[in-house]
């Protein structure tokens, strides 16, 4: 069945500094792949996606490449700021209406 | 804008006394979606709908049922709620025939006494 590791948390890190959530998975066909976030308190907000092999999501500044022939899907930032601390799942979906999600990676930012 | 909207924010019910949460959307999905959150853990599937066609997961508790009336609005209903069931609930939209990407809404925190 899908499956999806994630890189354990939590993750502190110094506002500036590069961070990089490691994500593999595991599916049958060709899923589509998702970073969501989570901040304190609140739902999970799509982050970023992928449809398809090689192609790069990116938003706020956030990355990540669905490469397949490593069957994963690493999320990167450049520069992180206090407000980047939140809880980032990795998902994917296979079929169209389900989704497989990692455990889930707690990123902390401090000032 | 076109959102996921649940009520209440903040839920208190006490052992064993029955309780709804509620969910509507405004983005005309097909799909409504139900999930259980404990701690920072993943969020764990408890039912699905597609259209009025309602899809159990096989490890959902009786405990927990759900109505879909209309495309726009879905409850949650714990029927006897224990100790444990204290969590978020999420509801989440899809659109079948996309990618799978889900909306979610706010969360109910539930808190049992």
């Amino acid at each position: 069945g899908d499956s999806v590791t994630q890189m354990e948390g939590p993750v502190t890190l110094s506002e500036e500094a590069f961070l990089t959530i490691n994500c593999t998975y595991t599916a049958t066909g060709y899923p589509s792949l998702f970073w969501y976030v989570q901040y304190p308190g609140e739902g999970l907000q799509l982050l970023l996606k992928a449809t398809k092999a090689d192609d790069k999501g990116s938003n706020k500044g956030f990355e990540a490449t669905y490469r397949k022939e490593t069957t994963s899907f690493h999320l990167e930032k450049g520069s992180v700021q206090v407000s980047d601390s939140a809880v980032y799942f990795c998902a994917l979906s296979s079929n169209d209406y389900k989704l497989s999600f990692g455990a889930g990676t707690t990123v902390t930012v401090r000032a | 804008d076109a959102m996921v909207i649940q009520n209440p924010r903040y839920q208190v019910t006490q052992f064993g006394k029955p309780v709804t949460l509620s969910c509507s959307q405004t983005l005309n999905h097909n799909v409504m979606y139900w999930y259980q959150q404990k701690s920072s853990q993943a969020p764990k599937l408890l039912f699905h709908y597609y259209d009025k066609d309602f899809n159990n997961e096989a490890d959902t508790p009786d405990n927990f049922q759900s109505r879909r009336p209309n495309t726009s609005f879905c409850f949650l209903d714990i029927r006897s709620p224990g100790l444990g069931d204290a969590a978020m609930y999420l509801c989440a939209t899809s659109r079948k025939g996309r990618d799978g990407e889900q909306y979610f809404g706010p969360g109910t925190r539930l808190t049992v006494t």
